[in-house]
């Protein structure tokens, strides 16, 4: 079942410009995660954060998460055309019996206009 | 270190057919876990390995299978294959799973005519 719901589905931005995508969850997390992928080939750890954390910067990314409010954002700055990819959040659930690893979103499909 | 690799890339099946899919983690990672992506159901969880033991199920049918071995090496076996298996399997390791970023293989893409 999908735990993480992206929005929007589909972005289309113009290079230079900041990318912003959300992501909400419904129930409790250990930690949630960001995940790239390219044209369904595997996919790319982008940043992890732990419940928590309010805030976390890697590079010209930047997550927020809102245990509150069940929900996440994931920031690009100063995009580029490399960046054109789906984007996933992720959830880790605390371990109950059968557990259900990594629980993903649909993803927001990223389009970085040259 | 060298990334997950997964093997076949490709493969191509008929409907009735079993399928074993191949895994290699990250050498000193412990953990494999398998995830099944298609268009309409997007990524899902299948198992996770963790030293040759299945930690974790998803909520697939008996006929998604694994195995670990004992250098961390995983298999997914799918039996009776259906139309509805065609899909991206990825494998993911990580040294111990829980609270630790996973690390993706490139897939292996099933399509079951």
């Amino acid at each position: 079942s999908q735990q993480g719901e992206e929005d929007p589905q589909a972005l289309s931005i113009q290079e230079g410009e900041n990318a912003t995508m959300n992501c909400s969850y419904k129930t409790s997390i250990n930690n949630l995660q960001w995940y790239r992928q390219n044209s369904g080939r595997g996919l790319v750890h982008l940043i992890l954060i732990r419940s928590n954390e309010r805030e976390k910067h890697s590079g010209r990314l930047r997550v927020t998460l809102d245990t509150s409010k069940k929900s996440s954002s994931l920031l690009i700055t100063a995009s580029r055309a490399a960046d054109t990819a789906s984007y996933f959040c992720a959830t880790e659930n605390p371990r109950r019996g059968g557990a259900d690893g990594l629980t993903f979103g649909k993803g927001t499909h990223l389009i970085i206009q040259p | 270190k060298a990334g997950v690799t997964q093997t076949p890339r490709y493969l191509i099946k008929t409907r009735g057919q079993q399928v074993t899919l191949s895994c290699s983690p990250i050498s000193g990672h412990r953990s494999v876990s398998w995830y099944q992506q298609t268009p309409g159901q997007g990524l899902q969880f299948l198992f996770e390995y963790f030293s040759e033991t299945q930690r974790n199920k998803g909520n697939f049918p008996g006929r998604f299978s694994g195995r670990q071995f004992s250098n961390s090496r995983s298999e997914m076996n799918v039996s009776t294959l259906e139309l509805g298996d065609s899909a991206l399997y990825l494998c993911a390791s990580s040294p111990i799973a829980e609270g630790e970023e996973q690390y993706f293989g490139p897939g292996t893409r099933l399509t079951v005519t």
